[in-house]
């Protein structure tokens, strides 16, 4: 069975070029979350989705960073006109059902995405 | 951002000890508080997780105690080994998005 799969693993922006972060759920899954990894600052929430919508991005910055999880397709975080402070650790998970239902609420981290930028 | 606050930031302890990391949160809403490690370079895994309903919940060497009047939770690794040596993430969710501590690093010394 394959996991959480994202790509690029490693990418590298000049400032004022864009990211595009994708993510591939485990089959099956149908909810989506992306989070923000700093050293020392563990991981941050940005947002939540589910096949199309938006449930919660309450941890998303206001401008330049946009998500979506299309009906067919990976999920895509979209950073643009990146600046030094965006560079990270950007990891996407997955799961059944909505967080901490018995069985299917489990979360299913991918290895993350590391973003560079020069 | 509803808040989950761990501590200690980093722990060293030797092969063989007890290795604990605590918790505390706010939001009385949360029902769900799972504990995830994460390895350099890798994503997070969950490692074990408990409901309110419930003290404590041990899987092996892994125990999560839970104090629901203190809104407090923490996890106990005993007998700790080298390759228990890394990151721990505690989480807490009331049905939207997980939120998570600040994590502990680990280092088990030989």
């Amino acid at each position: 069975n394959a996991g959480v799969m994202q790509n690029p693993r490693h990418l590298v922006r000049r400032r004022g070029q864009e990211a595009r972060l994708r993510c591939s759920p485990v089959k099956g899954h149908s909810h989506v979350y992306w989070y923000r990894q700093l050293p020392e600052e563990g991981l941050k929430f940005m947002v939540y989705l589910q096949k199309e919508n938006i449930i919660d991005e309450s941890g998303m910055p206001k401008e330049r960073f946009s998500a979506e999880f299309p009906k067919e397709g990976p999920s895509i975080l979209r950073i643009q006109q990146v600046v030094r402070g965006d560079s990270a650790a950007y990891f996407c998970a997955s799961s059944q059902t909505k967080p901490g239902l018995a069985n299917t609420g489990e979360l299913f981290f991918g290895e993350g995405s590391r973003l560079t930028v020069l | 951002q509803q808040q989950v606050k761990q501590s200690p930031q980093s722990l060293i302890v030797q092969k063989g000890g007890i290795s604990i990391i605590n918790c505390a949160y706010e939001n009385t809403a949360f029902d769900y508080f799972p504990w995830y490690q994460q390895f350099p370079g890798k994503g997070p895994a969950l490692l074990i997780a408990i409901r309110p309903d419930v003290s404590e919940k041990k899987e092996g060497r892994f125990t999560i105690s839970f104090n629901k009047s203190a809104k407090q939770f923490s996890l106990h690794i005993m007998d700790s080994q080298p390759g228990d040596s890394a990151t721990y993430f505690c989480a807490a969710t009331a049905g939207t998005a997980l939120i998570f501590g600040k994590g502990t690093t680990l280092s088990v010394s030989s």
